[in-house]
């Protein structure tokens, strides 16, 4: 069975970092592409970023663009987030989620982890 | 950038069909697949269809998916609603490393 973990998030002020982790098993981490997706409390859906299965491609949105690094670590069958510069508009739950392939979705999400931005 | 744009909300008693629309203006969906997830309060989303149409197992065939390139739009439609569907509805495309959800549905079965 696919499972997803978030951890990392946390109360931090705005202009601090936080390092997000997404932990997975159940399937071939390393063949696969990832990514985080956002919601603002009581808010839809945003896609945040991916990595691709081979770390060579990573993709942003303008939003967190020059702020959020993704990375991964496929001896750890994990991916990251790095967030830097934090705003309070970046508070939101954020999932992992695994990429079922060829642009069709996102198949397997975690359960979230919050991300709170505020002084 | 391209925008999905769904109604806010919808209901219908139990039983009963529902039909949930997702819209592109710019023709991007009809080039690319529609998915659509379902998130139930506090909890995490769920895909019930991929590629506009395909059912991933354990969703039950009372959820079917379907694109009018004609309209460029998508829907999903819920048959025999239950209260169990009760829940936020996203569809999602993508075009050029963009990956776009719709504002949500919010199903309510009265």
């Amino acid at each position: 069975e696919v499972y997803l973990m978030e951890s990392g998030g946390a109360v931090v002020q705005p202009g601090g970092s936080l390092r997000l982790s997404c932990a997975a098993s159940g399937f071939t981490f390393g063949d696969y592409t990832m990514h985080w997706v956002r919601q603002r409390p009581g808010k839809g859906l945003e896609w945040v970023s991916l990595i691709n299965w081979n770390g060579d491609d990573r993709f942003y949105a303008d939003s967190v663009k020059g702020r959020f690094t993704i990375s991964r670590d496929d001896s750890r069958s994990s991916v990251y987030l790095q967030m830097n510069g934090l705003r309070t508009e970046d508070t939101a739950f954020y999932y992992c989620a695994k990429d079922k392939g060829r642009y069709t979705g996102f198949d397997y999400w975690g359960q979230g982890t919050l991300v709170t931005v505020s002084s | 950038n391209f925008m999905l744009t769904q109604p806010h909300s919808v209901s219908a008693s139990p039983g009963r069909t529902v039909v949930i629309s997702c819209t592109d203006n710019t023709g991007t969906i009809a080039k690319n697949y529609v998915q659509w997830y379902q998130q139930r309060p506090g909890s995490a989303p769920t895909s019930v269809i991929y590629k506009n149409k395909e059912r991933p197992s354990g969703i039950p065939d009372r959820f079917s998916g379907s694109f009018d390139r004609s309209s460029n739009s998508a829907s999903l439609t819920i048959s025999e609603l239950k209260t169990e569907d009760e829940a936020d509805y996203y569809c999602q495309s993508y075009d050029k490393g963009d990956w776009v959800f719709g504002g949500g549905t919010k199903l309510t079965v009265l």
